[in-house]
Protein backbone atom coordinates (compact mmCIF):
# COMPACT_ATOMS: atom_id res chain seq x y z
CA UNK A 1 0.00 0.00 0.00
CA UNK A 2 2.72 2.40 -0.53
CA UNK A 3 1.43 5.79 -2.19
CA UNK A 4 4.93 6.53 -4.08
CA UNK A 5 7.17 3.65 -5.34
CA UNK A 6 10.10 4.09 -7.16
CA UNK A 7 12.35 0.96 -8.71
CA UNK A 8 15.21 0.76 -8.62
CA UNK A 9 16.11 1.10 -4.54
CA UNK A 10 19.98 1.89 -5.83
CA UNK A 11 21.18 1.50 -8.89
CA UNK A 12 24.92 0.89 -9.44
CA UNK A 13 26.35 1.14 -13.56
CA UNK A 14 29.31 2.07 -15.04
CA UNK A 15 29.63 5.26 -17.05
CA UNK A 16 28.08 5.55 -20.51
CA UNK A 17 25.55 2.91 -19.67
CA UNK A 18 21.82 4.00 -19.96
CA UNK A 19 19.25 3.53 -17.35
CA UNK A 20 16.24 3.94 -16.27
CA UNK A 21 14.21 4.60 -13.32
CA UNK A 22 10.82 4.00 -12.60
CA UNK A 23 7.91 5.52 -10.26
CA UNK A 24 4.52 4.87 -9.34
CA UNK A 25 2.01 6.69 -7.52
CA UNK A 26 -1.22 5.27 -6.25
CA UNK A 27 -2.87 8.33 -4.75
CA UNK A 28 -4.41 9.91 -7.87
CA UNK A 29 -2.65 12.28 -8.19
CA UNK A 30 -2.37 14.19 -11.42
CA UNK A 31 0.65 15.16 -11.52
CA UNK A 32 4.22 13.78 -10.67
CA UNK A 33 7.59 15.10 -10.73
CA UNK A 34 11.48 14.11 -10.56
CA UNK A 35 14.17 15.88 -8.28
CA UNK A 36 17.55 15.25 -7.75
CA UNK A 37 19.49 15.60 -4.44
CA UNK A 38 23.41 16.04 -4.45
CA UNK A 39 25.61 15.00 -2.70
CA UNK A 40 25.09 18.09 -0.57
CA UNK A 41 21.57 17.44 0.31
CA UNK A 42 20.06 20.04 -1.99
CA UNK A 43 16.86 18.92 -3.83
CA UNK A 44 16.34 20.53 -7.32
CA UNK A 45 13.43 19.68 -9.26
CA UNK A 46 13.94 18.23 -12.74
CA UNK A 47 10.86 17.89 -14.34
CA UNK A 48 7.19 17.99 -13.84
CA UNK A 49 4.08 16.21 -15.46
CA UNK A 50 0.09 17.14 -15.13
CA UNK A 51 -2.05 14.47 -16.78
CA UNK A 52 1.00 13.30 -18.80
CA UNK A 53 1.88 16.39 -20.03
CA UNK A 54 5.50 18.08 -19.00
CA UNK A 55 4.85 21.52 -17.61
CA UNK A 56 8.13 21.68 -16.10
CA UNK A 57 11.39 21.02 -17.39
CA UNK A 58 14.49 22.58 -15.47
CA UNK A 59 17.98 23.56 -16.72
CA UNK A 60 18.81 19.22 -17.36
CA UNK A 61 20.84 17.56 -19.74
CA UNK A 62 19.26 16.02 -22.85
CA UNK A 63 20.46 13.20 -21.17
CA UNK A 64 18.08 13.06 -19.15
CA UNK A 65 14.03 12.17 -20.63
CA UNK A 66 10.70 11.73 -18.49
CA UNK A 67 8.21 9.35 -19.96
CA UNK A 68 4.84 9.40 -19.05
CA UNK A 69 2.89 6.84 -19.52
CA UNK A 70 -0.44 7.26 -18.09
CA UNK A 71 -1.45 9.81 -14.77
CA UNK A 72 0.60 7.09 -12.27
CA UNK A 73 3.75 6.67 -13.92
CA UNK A 74 6.56 9.02 -14.78
CA UNK A 75 10.01 7.19 -15.40
CA UNK A 76 13.05 8.44 -15.85
CA UNK A 77 15.40 7.53 -18.63
CA UNK A 78 19.03 8.49 -18.41
CA UNK A 79 21.66 7.77 -21.30
CA UNK A 80 25.03 8.31 -21.54
CA UNK A 81 25.78 8.15 -17.37
CA UNK A 82 28.20 10.16 -16.36
CA UNK A 83 29.74 10.23 -12.88
CA UNK A 84 27.97 13.83 -11.93
CA UNK A 85 24.71 12.10 -11.97
CA UNK A 86 24.91 10.07 -8.98
CA UNK A 87 22.57 11.27 -6.92
CA UNK A 88 19.31 10.43 -5.16
CA UNK A 89 16.57 10.96 -7.25
CA UNK A 90 13.14 11.37 -5.72
CA UNK A 91 9.77 11.17 -7.42
CA UNK A 92 6.90 12.65 -6.36
CA UNK A 93 3.64 13.54 -6.72
CA UNK A 94 0.26 16.15 -5.81
CA UNK A 95 -3.28 16.60 -6.35
CA UNK A 96 -4.10 19.52 -8.12
CA UNK A 97 -7.59 21.14 -6.68
CA UNK A 98 -9.30 24.20 -8.27
CA UNK A 99 -6.00 24.41 -10.17
CA UNK A 100 -4.02 24.83 -7.08
CA UNK A 101 -1.23 22.30 -6.21
CA UNK A 102 -1.41 20.63 -2.93
CA UNK A 103 1.06 18.88 -0.56
CA UNK A 104 3.81 16.96 -2.47
CA UNK A 105 4.64 13.21 -1.17
CA UNK A 106 7.88 11.63 -2.31
CA UNK A 107 8.69 8.30 -3.23
CA UNK A 108 11.82 6.08 -1.53
CA UNK A 109 14.36 7.75 -3.54
CA UNK A 110 16.59 5.79 -5.81
CA UNK A 111 20.40 6.20 -5.15
CA UNK A 112 22.16 6.08 -8.22
CA UNK A 113 25.98 5.38 -8.29
CA UNK A 114 27.84 5.74 -11.69
CA UNK A 115 31.19 4.45 -11.76
CA UNK B 1 17.74 34.45 -6.27
CA UNK B 2 17.74 31.93 -3.26
CA UNK B 3 13.66 31.89 -2.16
CA UNK B 4 13.74 29.60 0.84
CA UNK B 5 16.85 30.37 3.60
CA UNK B 6 18.05 27.86 6.57
CA UNK B 7 20.82 29.57 7.34
CA UNK B 8 21.52 26.55 9.91
CA UNK B 9 23.46 23.89 8.38
CA UNK B 10 24.18 21.91 10.94
CA UNK B 11 22.80 21.73 14.87
CA UNK B 12 23.32 19.43 17.20
CA UNK B 13 21.68 19.15 20.70
CA UNK B 14 21.56 16.66 23.49
CA UNK B 15 18.34 14.69 24.43
CA UNK B 16 15.55 16.11 25.88
CA UNK B 17 16.80 19.59 24.86
CA UNK B 18 14.56 22.08 22.99
CA UNK B 19 15.66 22.64 19.44
CA UNK B 20 14.30 25.47 16.89
CA UNK B 21 15.14 25.26 13.09
CA UNK B 22 14.48 28.59 11.48
CA UNK B 23 13.13 28.65 8.35
CA UNK B 24 13.04 32.53 5.64
CA UNK B 25 11.70 32.85 2.51
CA UNK B 26 11.11 35.70 0.65
CA UNK B 27 7.95 36.14 -2.18
CA UNK B 28 6.09 39.26 -2.91
CA UNK B 29 2.72 36.75 -3.70
CA UNK B 30 -0.35 37.41 -1.06
CA UNK B 31 -0.76 33.92 -1.26
CA UNK B 32 1.34 31.43 -0.99
CA UNK B 33 1.98 27.81 0.85
CA UNK B 34 5.36 26.41 3.25
CA UNK B 35 5.81 23.05 3.88
CA UNK B 36 8.50 21.23 6.27
CA UNK B 37 9.97 18.16 5.52
CA UNK B 38 11.85 15.12 7.63
CA UNK B 39 14.73 13.46 6.03
CA UNK B 40 15.68 10.64 8.28
CA UNK B 41 19.11 9.04 8.50
CA UNK B 42 17.55 6.14 6.16
CA UNK B 43 16.87 8.71 3.31
CA UNK B 44 12.80 8.73 2.76
CA UNK B 45 10.99 12.25 2.75
CA UNK B 46 8.64 13.05 5.13
CA UNK B 47 5.97 15.24 4.78
CA UNK B 48 5.06 16.97 8.05
CA UNK B 49 3.07 20.16 7.86
CA UNK B 50 1.86 22.60 4.88
CA UNK B 51 0.95 25.83 6.18
CA UNK B 52 -0.88 28.20 3.81
CA UNK B 53 0.24 31.99 3.82
CA UNK B 54 -3.60 33.32 5.11
CA UNK B 55 -3.73 30.98 8.18
CA UNK B 56 -1.35 32.75 10.61
CA UNK B 57 -2.15 30.76 13.30
CA UNK B 58 0.54 28.25 15.25
CA UNK B 59 0.38 24.92 14.98
CA UNK B 60 1.25 22.37 17.67
CA UNK B 61 1.36 18.45 16.45
CA UNK B 62 2.83 16.45 19.95
CA UNK B 63 6.45 17.46 20.64
CA UNK B 64 6.88 19.75 16.94
CA UNK B 65 5.27 23.56 16.45
CA UNK B 66 5.29 25.91 13.77
CA UNK B 67 5.84 29.52 14.10
CA UNK B 68 4.44 31.23 11.36
CA UNK B 69 4.94 35.38 11.33
CA UNK B 70 4.19 36.96 8.04
CA UNK B 71 6.23 40.24 9.11
CA UNK B 72 9.40 38.91 9.37
CA UNK B 73 8.49 36.00 6.22
CA UNK B 74 9.44 33.25 8.83
CA UNK B 75 8.34 29.69 9.02
CA UNK B 76 10.40 28.40 12.33
CA UNK B 77 10.18 24.69 13.39
CA UNK B 78 10.46 24.08 17.45
CA UNK B 79 10.63 20.03 18.54
CA UNK B 80 9.99 20.11 22.25
CA UNK B 81 12.12 17.41 24.23
CA UNK B 82 14.27 16.22 21.73
CA UNK B 83 14.98 12.86 21.19
CA UNK B 84 17.33 10.85 19.00
CA UNK B 85 14.95 9.38 16.52
CA UNK B 86 14.29 13.21 15.55
CA UNK B 87 17.95 12.77 14.03
CA UNK B 88 17.31 13.88 10.37
CA UNK B 89 17.98 16.90 7.81
CA UNK B 90 14.60 18.97 8.00
CA UNK B 91 13.62 20.70 4.63
CA UNK B 92 11.58 23.80 4.27
CA UNK B 93 10.03 24.54 1.46
CA UNK B 94 7.43 27.35 -0.27
CA UNK B 95 4.88 26.79 -3.00
CA UNK B 96 3.52 29.81 -5.10
CA UNK B 97 -0.19 30.31 -5.54
CA UNK B 98 0.77 30.03 -9.33
CA UNK B 99 3.04 27.52 -11.03
CA UNK B 100 3.98 23.82 -9.75
CA UNK B 101 7.16 24.30 -8.44
CA UNK B 102 8.44 23.86 -4.51
CA UNK B 103 11.26 25.74 -3.41
CA UNK B 104 13.25 23.68 -0.98
CA UNK B 105 15.96 25.25 1.00
CA UNK B 106 19.22 23.79 1.92
CA UNK B 107 18.12 21.52 4.83
CA UNK B 108 19.06 21.77 8.42
CA UNK B 109 20.68 18.45 9.91
CA UNK B 110 19.95 18.09 13.06
CA UNK B 111 21.77 15.18 15.79
CA UNK B 112 20.21 14.30 18.70
CA UNK B 113 22.65 13.50 21.04
CA UNK B 114 21.65 10.52 23.24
Amino acid sequence: DTAVSQTPKYLVTQMGNDKSIKCEQNLGHDTMYWYKQDSKKFLKIMFSYNNKELIINETVPNRFSPKSPDKAHLNLHINSLELGDSAVYFCASSRVMNRKQETQYFGPGTRLLVL
Amino acid sequence: AQKVTQAQTEISVVEKEDVTLDCVYETRDTTYYLFWYKQPPSGELVFLIRRNSFDEQNEISGRYSWNFQKSTSSFNFTITASQVVDSAVYFCALMFDTGNQFYFGTGTSLTVIP
